[in-house]
């Protein structure tokens, strides 16, 4: 099974900052990787598909970069609202895996 | 619109069962093949188990294994897990997930079902 392996796992940052969360596979996963927010008491959104692909109606500060192992999620103006939880998640092959998350929180 | 609904969480004691089901809407849901994932309290994600678009073929994860049964039913468009031998380490909020798109991203997830197991 491929394991899916995040940092950090938990960040500080104030509203305004730029912030990188990484994700790394345990093999290659190609493109086939997703990106998630979940804010407490809710379930998760989609935020990024295909390593890079922006869902529609998620803002163009979230962006998603790389490819094989190594994959990014950047965040480049933080807002309040943007205050949660990311996960990582590989679906390249059966069963799928999720990173085990990184926690954002206000500086 | 595209809506799943969980139901069927509650609270059940050690060794007991208790079966959730997933309403789905706005898709053709026989077409596409379905998730459950989990979220112990305070913990990340688990992927639990799925189920192929005709129920022909499914997918237990080692920990749910032999005890959790995933089924459907495409006339009713309903998912179902059938959760047996419940263990504390059960206890989760569970969440029903459709798995879509060229590079097989969950869109949209239910809001979620809380099972509770404890004495």
């Amino acid at each position: 099974d491929i394991q899916m392996t995040q940092s950090p796992s938990s960040l500080s940052a104030s509203v305004g900052d730029r912030v990188t969360i990484t994700c790394r596979a345990s093999q290659s996963i190609s493109s086939y990787l997703n990106w998630y927010q979940q804010k407490p008491g809710k379930a998760p959104k989609l935020l990024i598909y295909a390593a890079s692909s922006l869902q529609s109606g998620v803002p163009s500060r979230f962006s998603g970069s790389g490819s094989g192992t190594d994959f990014t999620l950047t965040i480049s103006s933080l807002q309040p609202e943007d205050f949660a939880t990311y996960y990582c998640q590989q679906s390249y092959s059966t069963p799928v895996a999720f990173g085990q998350g990184t926690k954002l929180e206000i500086k | 619109e595209v809506q799943l609904v969980e139901s069927g969480g509650g609270l059940v004691q050690p060794g007991g069962s208790l079966r959730l089901s997933c309403a789905a809407s706005g898709f053709t849901f026989s077409s596409y093949a379905m998730h459950w994932v989990r979220q112990a309290p305070g913990k990340g994600l688990e992927y639990v188990s799925a189920i192929s678009s005709n129920g022909g073929s499914t997918y237990y994860a080692n920990s749910v294994k032999g005890r959790f049964t995933i089924s459907r039913d495409n006339s009713k468009n309903t998912l179902y897990l059938q959760m047996g031998s419940l263990r504390a380490e059960d206890m989760a909020v569970y969440y029903c997930a459709r798995l879509t798109g060229e590079y097989n991203w969950f869109d949209p997830w239910g809001q979620g079902t809380l099972v509770t197991v404890s004495s």
